[in-house]
């Protein structure tokens, strides 16, 4: 199975700050990797896949990069709704796999 | 755009077998547009991907769970199922069905909001 390392584990920012939390595949995934939004009692929100192409609908204030095993997101300007934990997830190999998560808490 | 929505019997005793089901509206589950997945959530820990459905005779499941899990697609009534039997404590969990596109371009782009399962005595 590819493993998927997310850093940091959890971050304390206040409204307007921008932040990034990488992502490390155990092996290369080309782009086939996607980012979510988790919210309790909620569904999970896709954001962004190909690594960097938004899904429709989510604002550009969200943004990804990388290639091979290295990628981030970006959230520049944090909303009180942007307050969450992320999630990376490749879909190169069989079985998908997600990152450990990274919480997104209000300072 | 697809929405898809979990139900199933919110507790289960240890070493049952527990029967989820994805009702799905939007679009014919006839289109064969979509794999069809499940992904779980335990409490205060990751997403952890089940397997999915494409047809039938398409099945593809995480190595993890590949002897408990059994997923069976139903066109005629728009959903799709999960089973896994031999249930533990470990099995607790928000369970999730979601969507990918067949030539796997958008990743997870649709998923429903969740039902909990409790295993429990």
């Amino acid at each position: 199975d590819i493993q998927m390392t997310q850093s940091p584990s959890s971050l304390s920012a206040s409204v307007g700050d921008s932040v990034t939390i990488t992502c490390r595949a155990s092996q290369g995934i080309r782009n086939y990797l996607a980012w979510f939004q988790v919210k309790p009692g909620k569904a999970p929100k896709s954001l962004i896949y190909a690594a960097s192409t938004l899904q429709s609908g989510v604002p550009s204030k969200f943004s990804g990069s990388g290639s091979g095993t290295d990628f981030t997101l970006t959230i520049s300007s944090l909303h009180p709704e942007d307050f969450a934990t992320y999630y990376c997830q490749q879909y190169n190999n069989y079985p998908l796999t997600f990152g450990g998560g990274t919480k997104v808490e209000v300072k | 755009q697809v929405q898809l929505r979990e139900s199933g019997p919110g507790l289960v005793k240890p070493s049952q077998t527990v029967s989820l089901t994805c009702t799905v509206s939007g679009d014919s589950m006839k289109s064969y547009s979509y794999y069809w997945n499940w992904i779980r959530k335990p409490a205060g820990k990751g997403l952890e991907w089940i397997g999915r459905i494409y047809t039938s005779v398409n099945t593809k499941y995480n190595p993890s769970l590949q002897s408990r899990v059994t997923m069976s697609i139903d066109t005629s009534k728009n959903e799709f199922s999960l089973t896994l039997n031999s249930v533990t404590a470990a099995d607790t969990a928000v369970y999730y069905c979601a969507t990918t596109d067949i030539a796997m371009l958008r990743g997870l782009d649709n998923w429903g909001q969740g039902t909990l399962v409790t295993v429990s005595s």
